[in-house]
């Protein structure tokens, strides 16, 4: 059974970094065919997309955060990382990772993790 | 990128047929996949590939994709299915996940 689970500081200082740890069990983070996402939800607002990574180590970023975020890939603890530069009170939400599958034409998230709240205030 | 258009809300009694949309000029020719997401948990995913559900989701739960509309249907719906709902593709061209605005469902 596949599991994803968040892991981080719940709470930010405005200018830092967000960092967010997903850990993986059921399947390797290796295994070809998957793309290792991070998705944000704002208190009741809806999804938001900020990017993937694959085995490779190849990623891919929303425009909205292109410029200061960065995923990451650790195979020796089956996980993956997304740090989040100069946050703002506006990037306080919930943040979720997620597997996507798919194909080259189409994509979808199968396996969600539990989501993780951070709260940027100082 | 595109803009995937949702209804913010939609109100049923409960065993009717709720109706949700998603609308884009191109969507007819792309995969649609819809999630249900109850309150403070993470969303799931209820139909794949405009109409296919995932194993463990109710037949109630079906889906359809033509020219400019997706659509989501919930039959018979029950009080549980209380929840946003929300549309998703998959931006080929600039290789992006598209998420719609999401639809609150009321079962009332």
């Amino acid at each position: 059974q596949v599991q994803l689970q968040e892991s981080g500081p719940g709470l930010v200082k405005p200018s830092q970094t967000l960092s967010l740890t997903c850990t993986v069990s059921g399947v390797t983070v290796t295994a070809g065919g998957y793309y290792w996402s991070w998705i944000r939800q704002p208190a009741g607002k809806g999804l938001e997309w900020i990017g993937h990574i694959e085995a490779s180590g190849d990623t891919n970023y929303s425009p909205s955060y292109k410029s200061r975020v960065s995923l990451s890939l650790d195979m020796s603890q089956n996980q993956f990382s997304v740090d989040l530069a100069s946050v703002a009170a506006a990037d306080t939400a919930t943040y979720f990772c997620a597997r996507a599958r798919g194909t080259y034409y189409n994509w979808y998230f199968d396996i969600w993790g539990r989501g993780s709240l951070v709260t940027v205030s100082s | 990128s595109f803009v995937l258009t949702q209804p913010p809300s939609v109100s049923v009694a409960p065993g009717q047929t709720a109706t949700i949309t998603c609308d884009e000029n191109t969507i007819g020719g792309r995969n649609v996949h819809w999630y249900q997401q109850k309150p403070g948990r993470a969303p799931v995913l209820v139909v794949r590939d405009d109409s296919d559900r995932p194993s463990g989701i109710p037949e109630r739960f079906s889906g359809s994709n033509s020219g400019n509309t997706a659509t989501l249907v919930i039959s018979r719906i029950e009080v549980g299915d209380e929840a946003d709902y929300y549309c998703q593709v998959w931006d080929t061209g600039d290789h992006l996940f598209v998420f719609g605005s999401g639809t609150k469902v009321s079962v009332l």
